[in-house]
């Protein structure tokens, strides 16, 4: 079964508009982080947003929030005010495992297309 | 402060060559991680290292290596290529290990065999 699952492959949204950006997560472990990075043409991942399984309030990192729902495993990516340069591939992924362990591996979705248009 | 720098940018080799790819994580950081991007299997972890030692190993083939030097630097090794291993190899580089620790990705290298 896959660990992280991200449906939309694509996702279309208009400048000034929030978009949502959905992702789920299989995993048996109690203590496990939820990451979301960005992924332009140019190749390189930009971290945008952590969640530790345990973190009581949803983050938020300037226009990104993500929407945490662990009985659902959820962790959505909400942008707001979607900009031009918004358009990228964006990627869910997890660590699993206890915290300060060392070396957990990133497992990650397969990512979704975000097209923002003027 | 300088990000992951991966080298070469581009790469293009033949079928049962060898090659070598290099990774300078940010300064301070000690851990290094490599990751496989290909359009059908996406995003795959394919080793960490730690202090010079391999902390965790993905589901490769041995043809696939790695090894991490006392400056922390990191190189990755693909012996007797395949057209199958085609793919963005993108570096990853933390402050340390962990669940919580933030990973620092490079633009990486995108590896083409002929």
């Amino acid at each position: 079964a896959q660990k992280i699952t991200q449906t939309q492959p694509g996702m279309f949204v208009q400048e000034k508009e929030a978009v949502t950006l959905d992702c789920t997560y299989d995993t048996s472990d109690q203590s496990y982080g939820l990451f979301w990075y960005k992924q332009p043409s140019s190749g390189e991942m930009i971290f945008l947003i952590y969640q530790g399984s345990y973190d009581e309030q949803n983050a938020t990192e300037g226009r990104y929030s993500l929407n945490f729902q662990k009985a659902r495993k959820s962790a959505n990516l909400v942008i707001s005010a979607s900009q031009l340069g918004d358009s990228a591939m964006y990627f869910c992924a997890m660590r699993e495992g206890l915290l300060n362990q060392a070396g957990t591996a990133l497992i990650f979705g397969k990512g979704t297309t975000l097209s923002v248009s003027s | 402060k300088a990000g992951v720098t991966q080298t070469p940018r581009y790469l293009i080799k033949t079928r049962g060559q060898q090659v070598t790819l290099s990774c300078s994580p940010i300064s301070g950081h000690r851990s290094v991680s490599w990751y496989q991007q290909t359009p059908g299997q996406g995003l795959q972890f394919l080793f960490e290292y730690f202090s010079e030692t391999q902390r965790n190993k993905g589901n490769f083939p041995g043809r696939f290596s790695g090894r991490q030097f006392s400056n922390s630097r990191s190189e990755m090794n693909v012996s007797t290529l395949e057209l199958g291993d085609s793919a963005l190899y993108l570096c990853a580089s933390s402050l340390r290990t962990g669940m919580n620790t933030e990973a620092f990705f490079g633009q990486g290298t995108r590896l083409t065999v002929v």
